[in-house]
């Protein structure tokens, strides 16, 4: 266990709407992750931070922003939601032992957007 | 262009035989290699690992093998057990980078 939260484990919304999803750990990671995972695909890195106001894109990145104002919160917003961002979220930390990263991840948010 | 790829989408096999999953990669800058289960509902736990400079990793039931030359990893399961039924995500990354590439997984069934 990580001490990884994700909330709200659910939502539904409706197209155009704002969503954002939070991410929270207790362990002062400095390395956190958002994931989608669609079915054929795996999951797919949406944005990614090295430290607080850090942030980078992943490879779907379009459509999503992040911040990180403090260690301990990632969050994940879909500035007007589309169809085809209803997904499984998640959110990862990072733990590094020698010159090996090794990722772990929050229970996830399933998010349906109508 | 999948960099890691699991080209099984499901297994199939009996409680107490082998389950073999594959797993290849195209970047042959990979040098750290991770197994992780998931169950339905439920974020990715890992599982195992290995390392570029090894061939073979051990864990219990589980070993994960690396053949470089071939840029292909399995994970063997013996023996399969019902509470292995999952999908198996295998994931590839470089030394120094940030991201971890994830395959599209396979979903084993393990009958009783």
């Amino acid at each position: 266990d990580a001490g990884i939260t994700q909330s709200p484990r659910h939502k539904v919304t409706e197209t155009g709407t704002p969503v954002t999803l939070r991410c929270h750990q207790t362990e002062n990671h400095r390395y956190m992750y958002w994931y989608r995972q669609d079915p054929g695909h795996g999951l797919r890195l949406i944005h990614y931070s090295y430290g607080v106001k850090d942030t980078d894109k992943g490879e779907v990145s379009d459509g999503y922003s992040v911040s990180r104002s403090k260690t301990e919160d990632f969050l994940l917003t879909l500035e007007s939601a589309t169809s085809s961002q209803t997904s499984v979220y998640f959110c990862a930390i990072s733990e590094v032992q020698g010159t090996q990263e090794t990722q772990y991840f929050g229970p996830g948010t399933r998010l349906l957007v109508l | 262009d999948q960099q890691v790829k699991q080209n099984s989408p499901s297994l199939s096999v009996q409680e107490g035989r082998i389950s073999i999953l594959n797993c290849d990669y195209t970047n042959s800058m990979f040098d750290y290699f991770l197994w992780y289960k998931k169950y339905p509902a439920e974020g990715p736990t890992f599982l195992i690992s290995i390392s570029s400079i090894k061939d073979k990793n051990e864990d219990g039931r589980f070993t994960v093998f690396l053949n470089k030359s071939a840029k292909h990893l399995s994970l063997h399961i013996v023996p399969s057990q019902p509470g292995d039924s999952a999908v198996y995500f295998c994931a590839a990354r470089s030394t120094g980078g940030f991201k971890t590439i994830f395959g599209a997984g396979t979903r084993l069934f393990v009958k009783a």
